[in-house]
């Protein structure tokens, strides 16, 4: 049974600084992975998706990268601003490809960046 | 920018009652989901629907819960006889279709359901 585990649970940083966050998988056979951010009383909104087939991807400050292998995802954010702070949150997605597609979620990262 | 809709954002509601919990999708999008969150816990997967039928769904996902799109924009999750442990904030989702560019999913901002 897939399990997603994301560390930290929270971290608070200056602004300006550069930060990781890391997501784990134990099952390595996935179609993909996704990177998702959650601000209180809103929904999910999807800021990267990778491909088994792909290392990383790129979205302006973001970087995600895959380590398949290894069962491993990090989420680099560059240049930390306020408004970064959110609960970011990995999700992947298994190989049998059925209409369906269900995401199995980490339990996520809550971010604070201090002006 | 397209969003996927949730009404109502709150919702309040005696244990044993019936439930009704609304959704509008993106308009072009085929695969619509429900997942849920009970606070504090993981986002958890419900259902998933395609072609006005389910195609996987979780063993949450009991004789309780039921899914239909009635027309051709709303997406419904309705929950027949509530439990305390129903209480969570439930969100709909949707994809376009197959294909490896279109597996982005788009959440809609949920709904906080109370159980009393």
């Amino acid at each position: 049974k897939q399990e997603v585990t994301q560390i930290p649970a929270a971290l608070s940083v200056p602004e300006g600084e550069n930060l990781v966050l890391n997501c784990s998988f134990t099952d390595s056979a996935i179609y993909n992975l996704q990177w998702f951010r959650q601000d209180p009383g809103k929904g999910l909104t999807s800021l990267l998706l990778i491909q088994s087939s792909q290392r990383e991807q790129t979205s302006g400050r973001l970087n995600a990268s895959l380590d398949k292998s290894s069962g491993r995802s990090t989420l680099y954010i560059a240049a930390s601003q306020p408004g970064d702070s959110a609960t970011y949150l990995c999700a992947v997605k298994g190989t049998l490809y059925n209409q369906g597609g269900k995401l199995i979620f980490g339990q996520g990262t809550e971010l604070s960046v201090k002006p | 920018e397209p969003e996927v809709t949730q009404t109502p954002s709150h919702q309040v509601t005696q244990m044993g009652q019936e439930v009704i919990l609304r959704c509008v999708p993106i308009s072009n999008h085929l695969y619509f989901y429900w997942y849920r969150q009970i606070l504090g816990q993981k986002v958890e997967f419900l259902v998933s629907f395609y072609n006005n039928e389910i195609s996987e769904k979780s063993e949450i996902f009991d004789d309780q819960f039921s899914v239909e799109r009635p027309d051709g924009s709303n997406f419904t999750l309705k929950i027949r006889s509530t439990k305390l442990e129903d209480s969570a904030m439930y969100f709909c989702a949707s994809r376009e279709n197959r294909g490896l560019t279109n597996e982005k999913l788009f959440f809609g901002s949920g709904t906080q359901l109370s159980v009393l």
